[in-house]
C-alpha cells in the first residue's frame, strides 16, 4: 500500500458526461501528480500540483481541470468525454516539488461508452 | 522533445536468471532517475532510484547502474522470481530548471518463464 488513495476504482459513463476524480496523497506529502495510461501504453502525466499551486502542466487536454485543496486532497475533473478518453488515471504524490520519487495510488479505471 | 526510451519492449527471462533491463536517455541535464514497477491493473510501485553523482546504487535483490558517458541507464534483478512479472519503466528528472519535469519510457514488459 502506497498511502496513495484514489476513488472510485471504477467509473463507466456516456460520452458527452462530465465525471471528478479523487485523490488523497500520502500523509505530509504536498506534490500531487496525475497522469493517464491508455491500454498497454505508458503514462502520460497531465499535471502537478504542490502546496495548493499548480507547479507543472502536461498534455492536459482543455476539457479536463484539476484543483488541489487546502488539505491537500486533489481532483480531476473530466468534461465533455469522449471514446477515447477511456483510460487508467492515476495520482502520484510526493514530499517535494521534484526530483524526489512519487508515490502511485491504485489508479481509476474510466470508461466512456 | 527529449524523452527516455528502452531498448526492448519485452523481455523474457528463465526463474532464478537474472535480468537486465536497459533505458537510454538523451538529456544531460537530467540528475535523478527512478525505475518503476507496474503489475496488471495495478499503479506503478516505486523500486529503486538513483542521482546523477552516482554510477551504481543497489537494493533488495535489485542493482541501478547509471553510464553518465553513453546516457544509459539498466536495472538488474538477481535471481528473478515469477512475482517480478511486470512492466518496468525508467522515468528521468531533468532537474529544477525545467521544473523538475519527469519524463518517462515506454515500459518494458518482464515475462518470467518457469
Amino acid at each position: 500500500d502506497s498511502g496513495v488513495t484514489q476513488t472510485p476504482k471504477h467509473l463507466i459513463t456516456a460520452t458527452g458526461q462530465r465525471v471528478t476524480l479523487r485523490c488523497s496523497p500520502r500523509s505530509g506529502d504536498l506534490s500531487v501528480y496525475w497522469y493517464q495510461q491508455s491500454l498497454d501504453q505508458g503514462l502520460q502525466f497531465l499535471i502537478q500540483y504542490y502546496n495548493g499551486e499548480e507547479r507543472a502542466k502536461g498534455n492536459i487536454l482543455e476539457r479536463f481541470s484539476a484543483q488541489q485543496f487546502p488539505d491537500l486532497h486533489s481532483e480531476l475533473n473530466l468534461s465533455s468525454l469522449e471514446l477515447g478518453d477511456s483510460a487508467l488515471y492515476f495520482c502520484a504524490s510526493s514530499v517535494g516539488q521534484g526530483g524526489v520519487a512519487a508515490f502511485f495510488g491504485q489508479g481509476t479505471r474510466l470508461t466512456v461508452v | 522533445g527529449e524523452s527516455v526510451g528502452l531498448h526492448l519492449p519485452t523481455l523474457s527471462v528463465q526463474e532464478g536468471d537474472n535480468s537486465i533491463i536497459n533505458c537510454a536517455y538523451s538529456n544531460s541535464a537530467s540528475d535523478y532517475f527512478i525505475w518503476y514497477k507496474q503489475e496488471s491493473g495495478k499503479g506503478p510501485q516505486f523500486i529503486i532510484d538513483i542521482r546523477s553523482n552516482m554510477d551504481k546504487r543497489q537494493g533488495q535483490r535489485v542493482t541501478v547502474l547509471l553510464n553518465k558517458t553513453v546516457k544509459h541507464l539498466s536495472l538488474q534483478i538477481a535471481a528473478t522470481q515469477p512475482g517480478d512479472s511486470a512492466v518496468y519503466f525508467c522515468a528521468e528528472n531533468i532537474g529544477m530548471d525545467s521544473n523538475y519535469q519527469l519524463i518517462w519510457g515506454a515500459g518494458t514488459k518482464l515475462i518470467i518463464k518457469p
